[in-house]
């Protein structure tokens, strides 16, 4: 069971590219969502899914897209990256909140290391 | 607004020393949760607190949740060496028609042999 599979591990951007982090759940969990952390702070949330086809914004969603075409993946795209946008970006997944399992908790993917230059 | 406060934020502590870490936050919840996280690693989950009352324990380490204080402690007894890690406390939070994970700043424990 390989849990939630996120790549790639690490990325420097030049400000202005773009690209897309991928994010891989095989616990059929409806509940996906991204995190970045900065040093000094919690977890801040980007987007989540509450199951294929339905997206909504987190706390700082400005500068991410993101798409639940399928319940295993929840692809984050940076459109055009910042400086601001250094940091470390985590996936998580879990079953649906209020739901009878959410006693399992959230599971965490191995985090990306972004640097935007 | 939605807030998750862990203090202390740092924490130097010998070993053989009890600790608690405390996490209080703004709004109702009865979902609370603690990770562990070592340095460059992803989010470890210790425990899933669920209803009011809720104690869970692991080894040296016990959390407990009281939802009407809206209070969760992380107690450390005897704390070990290989206990040094940064530990988050984590609400869920209802907002905008969904549940969104709101996250305490983390606590940074070091354990001195």
């Amino acid at each position: 069971n390989a849990g939630v599979t996120q790549t790639p591990k690490f990325q420097v951007l030049k400000t202005g590219q773009s690209m897309t982090l991928q994010c891989a759940q095989d616990m059929n969990h409806e509940y996906m969502s991204w995190y970045r952390q900065d040093p000094g702070m919690g977890l801040r949330l980007i987007h989540y899914s509450v199951g294929a086809g339905i997206t909504d914004q987190g706390e700082v969603p400005n500068g991410y897209n993101v798409s639940r075409s399928t319940t295993e993946d929840f692809p984050l795209r940076l459109l055009s990256a910042a400086p601001s946008q250094t940091s470390v970006y985590f996936c998580a997944s879990s079953y649906r909140p209020g739901a009878e399992k959410i006693d399992y908790g959230y599971t965490f993917g191995s985090g990306t290391r972004l640097t935007v230059v | 607004e939605l807030k998750v406060e862990q203090n202390p934020l740092f924490l130097s502590m010998q070993e053989g020393k009890n600790y608690t870490i405390y996490c209080n936050y703004s709004t109702t919840s009865d979902r609370l949760y603690w990770y562990r996280q070592d340095p460059g690693k992803s989010l470890e989950s210790l425990f899933v607190l669920l209803s009011n009352g809720a104690v869970k324990q692991e080894g040296r380490l016990m959390a407990s949740l009281d939802t009407k204080a809206r209070l969760s402690t992380l107690h450390i007894t005897a704390a070990v060496h290989d206990l040094s890690a940064t530990y988050f406390c984590a609400v869920d939070m209802y907002r905008d028609s969904n549940y969104q994970l709101i996250w305490g700043a983390g606590t940074k424990l070091i354990i001195k042999p």
